[in-house]
């Protein structure tokens, strides 16, 4: 079964700094991109960043592109986000996200981490 | 970017009802279209992938049609579980993007 379980949400100041984590089970992680999705309270769903399988190719929306790095350790199975200049509208539910086949299919989601941008 | 305009933003229908909710790409994106479920509090989960296929073990009640800029997700007959937000999302290019949900309230 696959499973995806974020970790290092919290409550940050604005231009803070958090590293979100997702440990990835059920499935080989090396094999997989792997993406990030934020939903604000309330709105909907946002797509924030994507790695492929092997580390090597990244993505960021325009919004967060120059302050969030993604990156992985295929050794430990685990999804990295580190966020830095945190805005009070990067508060949101942090979902970490599996592909399928193909790189961008979307299927399979934790169950999110929240981050508070605030004072 | 490729727009994605989900239509209706929300609705209201009764246990057993039709219920049909479109998506509109502002270009053609094949058939790399996906139709999450959202219930409250929970992550979205995947229903129907590349347009029309059913997820594994999910009721055959959902199902999606349509390639190119327009699709349509259908639940032929509404349950009391299926009160939730639906999203359709585009896999052809990054940025992945989805539209912007429909609330799905039961009467």
């Amino acid at each position: 079964e696959v499973q995806l379980v974020e970790s290092g949400g919290g409550l940050v100041q604005p231009g803070g700094s958090l590293r979100l984590s997702c440990s990835a089970s059920g499935f080989t992680f090396s094999s997989f991109a792997m993406h990030w999705v934020r939903q604000a309270p309330g709105k909907g769903l946002e797509y924030v960043s994507a790695i492929g399988s092997n580390g090597g190719s990244t993505y960021y929306a325009d919004s967060v592109k120059g302050r969030f790095t993604i990156s992985r350790d295929n050794s430990k199975n685990t999804l990295y986000v580190q966020m830095s200049s945190l805005r009070a509208e990067d508060t949101a539910v942090y979902y970490c996200v599996k592909s399928s086949g193909h790189p961008y299919n979307l299927d399979y989601w934790g169950q999110g981490t929240l981050v508070t941008v605030s004072s | 970017d490729i727009q994605m305009t989900q239509s209706p933003s929300s609705l209201s229908a009764s246990v057993g009802d039709r219920v049909t909710i479109t998506c509109q790409a502002s270009q053609d994106i094949s058939k790399y279209l996906n139709w999450y479920q959202q219930k409250p509090g929970k992550a979205p989960k995947l229903l129907i992938y590349d347009a029309s296929n059913l997820e594994t073990g999910v009721p055959s009640r959902f199902s999606g049609s349509g390639s190119g800029t327009d699709f349509t997700f259908t639940i032929s007959s509404l349950q009391p579980e299926d009160l939730a937000t639906y999203y359709c999302q585009q896999y052809d290019n990054l940025p992945i993007t989805f539209g912007q949900g429909t609330r799905l309230e039961i009467k």
